[in-house]
């Protein structure tokens, strides 16, 4: 089916592991971001992708890596997992960034989330 | 300061009332306002977007936004039960910004 999915959809690791959280998009979307959502927070953008190969760093970008080689595919690593990175992650994809924040494209997809769990 | 407040609630409006959510944000150069609607344990959901001044309806949810005063609302009339969630208003600069979110119950 057409969509945006995201695995796993729970993870408990263990501090200094590394964890690879996938993104899988069949829209063909140029935009792909990957966001964490925590109490007190809300949705924090931590990388995002305008294009395979284009990456640039959001928010809260610090102990993560991105990759996008492509277009359908953005996964999120965590070299190194600290407490602090316990978290439900959301991956996201738009067709076009300037259509969507200029409100000409209400098309941010969100997938599923995954519950991340860092002991 | 964080670029996007709202009031965490949680509000609680019997049903068949009026339900408002309450938003303001800090960069005047922002030019896109969407109100998401995140069910427990569920991803958020695009219910309603604004970009000019003003009022926009599309069914029982009402946006409203004024940039002079850097605010944003969201309305709902005639709640239900099936509006109770978590309603996340996000604004757009160079960035796309989301509050904290509003806990909403209707209570049957």
């Amino acid at each position: 089916d057409a969509g945006i999915t995201q695995s796993p959809r729970y993870k408990i690791t263990e501090t200094g592991r590394q964890v690879t959280l996938m993104c899988h998009q069949t829209w063909s979307h140029s935009y792909m971001f990957w966001y964490r959502q925590d109490l007190g927070h809300g949705l924090r953008l931590i990388y995002y992708s305008a294009a395979a190969d284009i990456t640039d760093k959001g928010e809260v970008p610090d102990g993560y890596v991105v990759s996008r080689s492509k277009t359908e595919n953005f996964p999120l690593t965590l070299e190194s997992a600290t407490r602090s990175q316990t978290s439900v992650y959301f991956c996201a994809s738009s067709e076009s960034q300037y259509r969507m924040l200029t409100g000409r494209d209400t098309t941010l997809h969100f997938g599923n989330g995954t519950r991340l769990t860092v002991t | 300061q964080k670029e996007v407040e709202q009031n965490s609630g949680p509000l609680s409006v019997p049903e068949g009332a009026i339900a408002s959510l309450n938003c303001t944000y800090s960069d005047r150069g922002s030019q896109s306002f969407f109100w998401y609607r995140q069910y427990s344990g569920k991803s958020p959901e695009l219910i309603m977007f604004i970009y000019s001044n003003g009022d926009k309806e599309d069914g029982r949810f009402t946006a409203q936004l004024n940039k002079a005063s850097q605010y944003v609302s969201l309305l709902i009339r005639d709640s239900q039960p099936s509006d109770s969630a978590t309603y996340l208003c996000a604004v757009s600069s160079n960035q796309f910004y989301f509050g904290t979110g509003t806990s909403l119950t209707v209570i049957p």
